[in-house]
């Protein structure tokens, strides 16, 4: 069974500050990670892709992916009001042809 | 952008009835899903096709079918509507092991 288990929260940080949010997964054999934005009532968003080992940098956000400790990680620096939503890990385990979604971690921002 | 189509935001349904959700998307996707999401319960995958006529089950199919008939449109089936089955509806689809992009999301009433 695969599992992807993230940080229940819920997590709040002050505007401006730099909010991590953290994503285990059991499988070694994952080859895909993405993160995805959820503001209440809408759908999911996706804000990263990551394949490969260490960071990848788009704006405010930085992916971390870690494969020898199953792990990968979303930090949003300087964060604003508007990033307040749930943040969903999501793995794809190389053969796979769905994604494993973790239950979300809920971020608010403080203003 | 890629887009994906739900055809309805808002349903409402008696028990008993035979409700569809249709979804289109227009980037020429192998893979198209249905999930469920509850509050609490996070995302779950009720069916997925990654080919015309092809569908798969993922982890919650029961009460549920689905049918692709041609490779934009992936509808899902309730055979016989509960009110259990009250939900947000979300349709996705992607190239293989490539992230999803989902609809905006039906929430279904089922009364």
């Amino acid at each position: 069974q695969k599992e992807v288990e993230q940080n229940s929260g819920p997590l709040s940080v002050p505007e401006g500050a730099i909010a991590s949010l953290n994503c285990t997964y059991s499988d070694r054999g994952s080859q895909s990670f993405f993160w995805y934005r959820q503001y209440s009532g809408k759908s999911p968003e996706l804000i990263m892709s990551i394949y490969s080992n260490g960071d990848k940098e788009d704006g405010r956000f930085t992916a971390q992916l870690n494969k020898a400790s199953q792990y990968v990680s979303l930090l949003i620096r300087d964060s604003q009001p508007s990033d307040s939503a749930t943040y969903l890990c999501a793995v794809n385990e190389g053969t796979a042809r769905q994604l494993t979604f973790g239950s979300g971690t809920q971020l608010t921002v403080l203003p | 952008d890629v887009k994906v189509t739900q055809s309805s935001r808002y349903l409402v349904k008696r028990t008993g009835e035979k409700v569809f959700l249709e979804c289109v998307q227009d980037m020429d996707h192998e893979n198209m899903f249905w999930y469920r999401q509850d509050p609490g319960l996070g995302l779950r995958l009720i069916y997925f096709s990654y080919d015309v006529k092809m569908k798969e089950k993922g982890d919650i199919p029961e009460g549920y079918s689905v049918s692709r008939e041609k490779k934009e449109r992936f509808s899902l089936i309730l055979e016989s509507a509960s009110t259990n089955q009250t939900s947000m509806y979300l349709c996705a689809s992607s190239f293989p092991r490539q992230p999803q992009h989902f609809g905006d999301g039906t929430r279904l009433s089922i009364l």
